[in-house]
């Protein structure tokens, strides 16, 4: 069975630009997370989603970061613009129900330069 | 204060030796406790999975939850050095399925 797959691995833009990271879940789970650990911290909620719905997205930065998942499938989380702060790694993660086992995937690190 | 406390080490052990690994927490409403392990430039791996106060057992590792003391721990016996990684502690409460991380341990398992 396949994993959590993110994409890109890695990606470095300039300031200001914009970068899309996508996650594909395990099939057949409803529940899809974004975290992000920024250099020297802990790993950090960002938000989650049931299925298509945003359950919870109080981890969100702010308004520079939208997420989507349409059709309860895969799932985008798009910055734009882009700062020097964003840097960091961000990690995808689904369960089949909440409050059960999350899995991550192998993560995507952005640079923001 | 962080809500929940971890050492980052690092963690460096002779291969065969028990590794002890612990975590604090200051919220206790939490009732899910997950130990990950991460290997350099990889996402986290579940290792183990509790819930609410006791022990879990599952080959070479015992996770102990002790949530009077807002305590928990993760023992590795017979360690090897495949088990060098960095070990992430995790937790949630019941209605609140987002975790909250600890810093993370670097260990280091010496051949």
């Amino acid at each position: 069975e396949a994993g959590v797959t993110q994409f890109p691995s890695h990606s470095v833009i300039e300031k200001g630009q914009t970068v899309t990271l996508r996650c594909d879940p395990i099939s057949g789970h409803d529940n899809l997370y974004w975290y992000r650990r920024v250099m020297g911290k802990e790993i950090k909620f960002l938000l989650h989603f049931v299925k298509e719905s945003k359950q919870d997205e109080s981890g969100m930065p702010n308004n520079r970061f939208l997420a989507e998942r349409t059709g309860g499938t895969y799932s985008t989380l798009k910055v734009q613009p882009a700062e020097l702060e964003d840097s960091g790694v961000y990690f995808c993660a689904s369960s089949p129900r909440e409050n059960t086992e999350a899995f991550f995937g192998q993560g995507t690190r952005l640079t923001v330069v | 204060q962080k809500e929940v406390e971890q050492d980052p080490g690092p963690l460096s052990v002779p291969e065969g030796a028990i590794v002890s690994l612990n975590c604090t927490y200051s919220n206790s409403a939490f009732q899910y406790f997950m130990w990950y392990r991460q290997y350099s430039r990889k996402g986290p791996e579940l290792l183990m999975y509790t819930y609410s106060s006791g022990n879990k057992e599952d080959g070479r590792f015992t996770a102990q939850v002790d949530k009077s003391s807002k305590y928990i721990s993760l023992f590795i016996r017979d360690s090897q050095p495949s088990d060098s990684a960095t070990y992430l502690c995790a937790m949630s409460g019941p209605d609140d399925y987002k975790l909250s991380f600890g810093a993370g341990t670097t260990v280091t398992v010496r051949a």
